[in-house]
């Protein structure tokens, strides 16, 4: 059984970098029929989906978030990593992480979920 | 970026009647569209892929249909667990966009 979690802190400063960590358990992060991505939900709103990462390395970004947002992925570890930079108070959100099956596209696994707080 | 519509916000029901939420998309999407299910405080869950395609391990009262720009979600005899926010998604190009979520409610 596939399982995600996320990992990282639940409290970031106004301006400073958000990292988040995904660690990915019951198969091979290094799978070339699935992408894996970032996706976000604020208190009471709709998803956002922030970006996704190939085995490769090959990287996918939502243009909204593009020139703050790097994801990497560690296939030795499997785990693949968010960095959201110069963040204000709108990035607090719950972040998910989710496997992305390619072809057409749908998450198919998800993490529970980590909610990030941007307080000061 | 695409838009994805979803009607109604909100939905008042009974258990066993048959409900059905609406999604509509900015463009054609010819059927890349997704609906997940999200109960409070959990992630969401992957119900129809490719607009009419059910997940493994889903219940066969849930039902998509649609094609280009509207897609449904139709539930045909609700069930107590299925008292939750839905959500569709469109998969046809990034960024990929999701609606505003329908919350089912028990009525």
């Amino acid at each position: 059984q596939l399982q995600l979690q996320e990992s990282g802190p639940g409290l970031v400063k106004p301006s400073e970098t958000l990292s988040l960590t995904c660690t990915v358990a019951g198969d091979s992060i290094s799978s070339s029929t699935y992408y894996w991505g970032w996706i976000r939900q604020p208190p009471g709103k709709g998803l956002e989906w922030i970006g996704s990462v190939y085995y490769s390395g090959s990287t996918y970004y939502n243009p909204s978030l593009k020139s703050r947002v790097t994801i990497s992925i560690d296939t030795s570890k499997n785990q693949f990593s968010l960095k959201l930079s110069s963040v204000p108070a709108a990035d607090t959100a719950v972040y998910f992480c989710a496997r992305l099956h390619s072809n057409t596209w749908y998450f198919d696994y998800w993490g529970q979920g980590t909610l990030v707080t941007v307080s000061s | 970026d695409i838009q994805m519509t979803q009607s109604p916000s909100s939905l008042s029901a009974s258990v066993g009647d048959r409900v059905t939420i609406t999604c509509r998309a900015s463009q054609s999407i010819t059927n890349y569209l997704v609906w997940y299910q999200q109960k409070p405080g959990k992630a969401p869950k992957l119900l129809i892929y490719a607009a009419s395609s059910l997940q493994s391990g889903v219940p066969s009262r849930f039902s998509g249909s649609g094609s280009g720009t509207d897609f449904t979600l139709t539930i045909s005899s609700l069930q107590p667990e299925d008292f939750a926010t839905y959500h569709c998604q469109q998969s046809y190009r990034t960024p990929y966009t999701f609606g505003q979520g329908t919350k089912l409610e028990i009525k």
